[in-house]
């Protein structure tokens, strides 16, 4: 099946510091979002962007369905960003990277 | 609805016993996934509906996970003799047509 790879794993920040998180998957893909795990467990959609660019606030996505990878950009972090962000893709079935845990402090 | 519910929120049994599991999708989502997700972990992928086509039962894990959803609307999760390693936050999510999910708040599940 389809691998999704997120980089980095943890990522600690200062707030208003900015960050990119990366999406890599292996095949072509019908569907890619990207969603934010907050502490208490439920997951948000943040983006739904099988290509091109969003924004969406602070946040923007990038999606180069050729080079099959996807791009999170959190512009000046606040505390409230921290939790896992986790890429989806979608192919025959729905996986899910293993996410990016970000850590913002005051 | 206004969003994806799905109950129990908690769920404590004993290994053996069978458990159901809820979810209410967004009104008018043709689309229905079901998920699992362990302690720290991603999510896994369990089963998909999709109108009223046959279901895509390629990530149940075994035999005694099953789901069915009624009407193309309410899903129930079955998972009968539960097992310690059945402890997980079963998470439902909604969409239409493949495209956007929204996610419900989770089923906690603890096998004793």
């Amino acid at each position: 099946g389809i691998q999704v790879e997120q980089s980095p794993p943890d990522l600690i920040l200062q707030e208003g510091a900015n960050s990119t998180l990366r999406c890599n998957f292996s095949d072509s893909v019908n569907n890619l979002q990207w969603f934010h795990q907050n502490p208490w467990g439920q997951l948000i959609n943040l983006f739904y962007i099988p290509s091109g660019t969003k924004q969406n606030g602070r946040l923007s996505a990038t999606t180069v369905a050729t080079e099959r990878y996807s791009l999170l950009y959190i512009s000046s972090s606040q505390t409230t960003d921290s939790g896992v962000y986790f890429c989806a893709v979608e192919r025959v079935d729905m996986r899910f990277g293993a996410g990016t845990r970000l850590t913002v402090k005051p | 609805g206004a969003g994806v519910s799905q109950s129990p929120s908690n769920k404590v049994t004993e290994k053996g016993k069978d458990v159901e599991l809820r979810c209410d999708p967004i009104s008018g989502h043709t689309a229905l996934y079901w998920y699992r997700q362990s302690l720290g972990q991603g999510l896994e992928f369990l089963i998909y509906f999709q109108g009223n086509s046959a279901p895509d039962k390629s990530g149940l894990p075994s035999d005694r996970f099953s789901a069915e959803r009624t009407g193309g609307s309410v899903s129930t999760l079955t998972i009968q003799r539960t097992q310690q390693e059945d402890s997980a936050v079963y998470l439902c999510a909604s969409s239409l047509a493949r495209r956007e999910q929204f996610f419900g708040p989770g089923t906690r599940l603890t096998v004793l």
